[in-house]
């Protein structure tokens, strides 16, 4: 299973982009890179998710190089509501199963 | 559209004694369902998921089991609570492989005395 790093903790102004790395090295061809984030006490929610291309919704932009060894999340303009811990998840699983391991995430703390 | 319910919410239970934690999944058939538990100050630990109705897998050794008697009905339960049971439960569902966004539910902490 490809694993991921992240780091422990990030601040980012408010109205700034946040940029949150990681690291998958190990990612085989097939998998997909995911983020997810956990505001305090609720359960996960989904952000994005991508294969090979950048992609961009509503809530963030995924940049994956090219080797497919890192990725990069960015909230364009954060806010105070966006404090949460972010997990960057590489899809891990066969057949119809759909297991995401989590990891310990970045804790990214928007400051005003 | 699709909803997911727990309950009880928050659940306080001394040691030794059951538990008996409920998921239901609304507006979506044939979802595989999952119960994860996360402990203080500790990332998400995924413990079951399930394919099917009566399908169960289990991630890591411990003191708890699942069932799904029904297609959009996930139990996790357990016969004696330990303290290290204590924690922040969560399910979830998705669509299978392809749809992997998973949809949290709003939690169960469970504090264990």
């Amino acid at each position: 299973d490809a694993k991921t790093t992240q780091p422990t903790s990030m601040d980012c102004a408010e109205g700034r982009a946040a940029n949150l790395p990681c690291n998958h090295s190990t990612i085989s061809g097939n998998e997909y890179v995911y983020w997810y984030r956990q505001i305090h006490s609720q359960g996960p929610q989904y952000i994005i998710h991508g294969l090979k291309n950048n992609e961009t919704n509503e809530m963030a932009s995924l940049i994956i190089t090219e080797d497919r060894k890192s990725s990069t999340l960015i909230l364009p303009h954060a806010t105070l509501r966006d404090t949460a811990v972010y997990y960057c998840i590489v899809f891990t699983g066969s057949g119809n199963t759909g297991k995401l391991i989590f990891g310990q995430g970045t804790t990214l703390q928007v400051k005003p | 559209s699709q909803t997911i319910h727990q309950w009880p919410a928050t659940l306080v239970q001394p040691v030794g004694s059951p538990l008996s934690l409920e998921c239901t999944v609304e507006g979506t058939s044939n979802p595989n369902l999952y119960w994860y538990r996360q402990a203080a100050g500790r990332g998400l630990q995924l413990l079951f998921y399930s394919v099917g109705i009566g399908q169960i897998s289990s991630e890591v050794p411990q003191n708890l089991s699942a069932s799904r008697p029904q297609d959009r009905q996930f139990i996790l339960s357990s016969k004696k609570l330990l303290l290290s049971d204590s924690g922040f439960y969560l399910c979830a569902w998705t669509r299978g492989r392809i749809y992997n966004e998973q949809f949290f539910g709003p939690g169960t902490r469970l504090t264990v005395l």
